[in-house]
């Protein structure tokens, strides 16, 4: 199946910093990638839509100027938290879809878990 | 907001035993999936079931859908230790390509 390469695999920062995660489409093109979060012992809630050339589309409740997506070609996309404090530290996964598969299913990177001190 | 609510939230079971998770929704979908997740990974697609079916096979896999009810189950029969994760079912919002994970279940395998 296709891969989704997803960078840092964990990250700790100091309060205030920004950071930046990347998620990549190995062997495959991704006009549309999803960022995902995830608290321990939690389900995943959907934060955005990432859009290759364009706007991310975010999800209700999401602050926009806190999680800056940025889908500059159809293999990677980036999340940046900017200005992270503690309440940001949170598991994030990325995924995507292989438009070559019948089904409708997701591959998803390993995740990134954040910590903010 | 979540769409999916499963039940039971944790099961413990020993190897050999079948497990049976259940998911439930709100609202129509076009398909139905299942997830599997280690802990501190990725997710894993393991079945995928469409609106207009009610019963689909993948090796010790069984899904079920009875769009009726809105809700679905997983079993997975002669359960292994390495079965051990959680396991979320989602459901697509309306015409788009993004999926709604329900609340999971954490399945542990004793051997």
């Amino acid at each position: 199946g296709a891969v989704v390469s997803q960078h840092p695999s964990w990250v700790i920062c100091k309060s205030g910093t920004s950071v930046k995660i990347e998620c990549r489409s190995l062997d495959f093109q991704a006009t549309t990638m999803f960022w995902y979060r995830q608290f321990p012992k939690q389900s995943l809630m959907l934060m955005a839509t990432s859009n290759e050339g364009s706007k991310a589309t975010y999800e209700q409740g999401v602050e926009k100027d806190k999680f800056l997506i940025n889908h500059a070609s159809l293999t990677l996309s980036t999340l940046t938290v900017t200005s992270a404090h503690p309440e940001d530290s949170s598991f994030y996964i990325c995924s995507a879809r292989d438009l070559r598969e019948i089904d409708e299913k997701l591959f998803f990177g390993s995740g990134t878990q954040l910590s903010v001190l | 907001s979540q769409q999916g609510e499963e039940d039971p939230q944790a099961l413990s079971i020993q190897e050999g035993e079948n497990a049976t998770m259940n998911c439930s929704y709100k609202t129509s979908i076009n398909n139905l999936q299942w997830y599997r997740q280690n802990s501190g990974r990725g997710l894993v697609h393991l079945i995928l079931i469409r609106s207009n079916e009610r019963e689909k096979h993948s090796g010790r896999l069984r899904v079920t859908l009875d769009t009726s009810k809105k809700s679905s189950s997983l079993l997975i029969t002669a359960s292994r230790a390495a079965d051990t994760a959680s396991y979320f079912c989602a459901t697509d919002r309306g015409n788009t390509d993004k999926l709604i994970f329900g609340t999971g279940t954490r399945l542990q395998v004793f051997p």
